[in-house]
C-alpha cells in the first residue's frame, strides 16, 4: 500500500495567492514525523518544514505552513503569497517510528504565473 | 542544505561501465543516506551508512551496487557494468543523529546511462 499519496499531478497558481498541495499518509505507528521538500528544475531536493505525530502546533516556516490533521491523516503544505520561484515540484514525505527511511509520495508540479 | 556536496553533477557512462558517486554529508554529521529517483516519481532509499558502517542496504539492488563510507573522506556509491535502467537522478542526505528531522538532501546526481 501507498504510504503517501499525493494527488495532485500539477498545479498552476497565480502570483501572490496561496496554493494548498494534498498530501495524505497511511501508518500504524503513533510516532512519525512528516516532511515537505522542494525540488525545482536544477534538480536538488529543498527542505521545506517537518511535522512530528505529536506537535500540538501546525509547523511554519516563513511562507510555508503544515496543515496537520491527524485524525483525516493528511499533511497538506499550504504556500502563501506565491513567487515565481516557487515553480518546483514538491514532494511529501514520511518516517514512521524509530525508521531513518523516508517514504515519498509522487510529487506535485507547482507553476506560478505572472 | 548547500552542505552536503555531490558529486559529479552529472555523469555520463556507457553501458558496461563503471559509476562512482561521491557524497561528503554536512559537518558535523556522520550518517549518511543514499536514495534513487527515476524519472517521474519519488526517492526511494537504498543504502544507509554511517562511519565505516554499511547500517541498513535493503533498498540497494544486491548485484554491481555497493556503498561504502571510510573513515577518512566521503560517502561512495558505486555502480559496476552500468546499464540504462541504472540512468536515474541518486541523491545523498545527511542527518546528524539517526532519525533526526534535521535530514537535508544534496543537490544529487544525474546518472545517464548510453
Amino acid at each position: 500500500a501507498q504510504k503517501i499519496t499525493q494527488t495532485q499531478p500539477g498545479m498552476f497558481v497565480q502570483e501572490k495567492e496561496a496554493v494548498t498541495l494534498d498530501c495524505t499518509y497511511d501508518t500504524s505507528d503513533p510516532s512519525y514525523g512528516l516532511f515537505w521538500y522542494k525540488q525545482p528544475s536544477s534538480g536538488e531536493m529543498i527542505f521545506l518544514i517537518y511535522q512530528g505525530s505529536y506537535d500540538q502546533q501546525n509547523a511554519t516556516e516563513g511562507r510555508y505552513s503544515l496543515n496537520f490533521q491527524k485524525a483525516r491523516k493528511s499533511a497538506n503544505l499550504v504556500i502563501s503569497a506565491s513567487q515565481l520561484g516557487d515553480s518546483a515540484m514538491y514532494f511529501c514525505a514520511m518516517r514512521e517510528g524509530d525508521d531513518y527511511k523516508l517514504s515519498f509520495g509522487a510529487g506535485t508540479t507547482v507553476t506560478v504565473r505572472a | 542544505n548547500a552542505g552536503v556536496m555531490q558529486n559529479p553533477r552529472h555523469l555520463v557512462r556507457r553501458r558496461g561501465q563503471e559509476a562512482r558517486l561521491r557524497c561528503s554529508p554536512m559537518k558535523g554529521h556522520s550518517h549518511v543516506y543514499w536514495y534513487r529517483q527515476l524519472p517521474e516519481e519519488g526517492l526511494k532509499f537504498m543504502v544507509y551508512l554511517q562511519k565505516e558502517n554499511i547500517i541498513d542496504e535493503s533498498g540497494m539492488p544486491k548485484e554491481r551496487f555497493s556503498a561504502e563510507f571510510p573513515k577518512e573522506g566521503p560517502s561512495i556509491l558505486r555502480i559496476q557494468q552500468v546499464v540504462r535502467g541504472d540512468s536515474a537522478a541518486y541523491f545523498c542526505a545527511s542527518s546528524p543523529i539517526q532519525g533526526s528531522e534535521k535530514l537535508f538532501f544534496g543537490s544529487g546526481t544525474q546518472l545517464s546511462v548510453l
